[in-house]
């Protein structure tokens, strides 16, 4: 089965930093251009970054740009989302999904990160 | 990297259609034909409905279809059903390898 596993998420206070862990199955993990989505509660979806097959090129939403890096692990089919400095506005539910075709066609389940005092 | 604009709301009877409307610029939407739409039921992750504009992953419902015009692009679904009841979210290639979704728009089985 194709799957996504998110883990990570948790309450940490403004300026401080967590490491977001996404774990692959079912699929060439390799092959794939990766992505994190945040959705903050009751909001809409927002394209957060992504991460080529090989590593070589990331890509990043203005906002997370300097405070965020994404990363990946081939041979542990995982892709990480480091984030520092962290901002109430940060405070969201984290989906990882995997790129195909322009679109976003696998997704996990999520994990939320709370920025709050 | 501005959200792309959606009707907050749209709504039918069963077996009626609705379609919503994804609006952005000729630096997204209208520049390329990677449009995709995205369904949320809630407390659930999004789920791939329509990629590249028009085309339906494996196991899709043909009552879901996709078009674009210029910088709007539009999601249809025929025949409603309750379980098509969920919040539905365009999304778009907007260039320099960034990614844009819509502001989404809620649909309501009456």
């Amino acid at each position: 089965e194709v799957q996504l596993v998110e883990s990570g998420g948790g309450l940490v206070q403004p300026g401080g930093s967590l490491r977001l862990s996404c774990a692959a199955s079912g699929f060439s993990f390799s092959t794939y251009w990766m992505n994190w989505v945040r959705q903050a509660p009751g909001k809409g979806l927002v394209w957060v970054s992504r991460l080529k097959s090989d590593g070589s090129s990331t890509n990043y939403v203005d906002s997370v740009k300097g405070r965020f890096t994404i990363s990946r692990d081939n041979a542990k089919n995982t892709l990480y989302l480091q984030m520092n400095t962290l901002r109430a506005e940060d405070t969201a539910v984290y989906y990882c999904a995997r790129g195909w075709y322009g679109s976003f066609d696998i997704w996990g389940q999520g994990t939320m990160v709370t920025v709050s005092p | 990297q501005s959200a792309l604009t959606q009707p907050p709301s749209a709504s039918g009877s069963p077996g009626q259609s609705v379609t919503i409307s994804c609006t952005g610029t000729s630096s997204d939407v209208g520049g390329y034909n990677y449009v995709s739409w995205y369904q949320q039921h809630p407390g659930k992750a999004p789920k791939l409905m329509i990629y590249e504009v028009s085309k339906r992953p494996s196991g899709v419902p043909d009552r879901f279809s996709g078009s674009k015009s210029g910088n709007t692009a539009s999601l249809t679904v025929s025949g409603l059903q309750a379980e098509d009841e969920a919040d539905y979210y365009c999304s778009s290639y907007a260039g320099s390898n960034d990614y844009v979704f819509g502001t989404g728009t809620k649909v309501t089985v009456l």
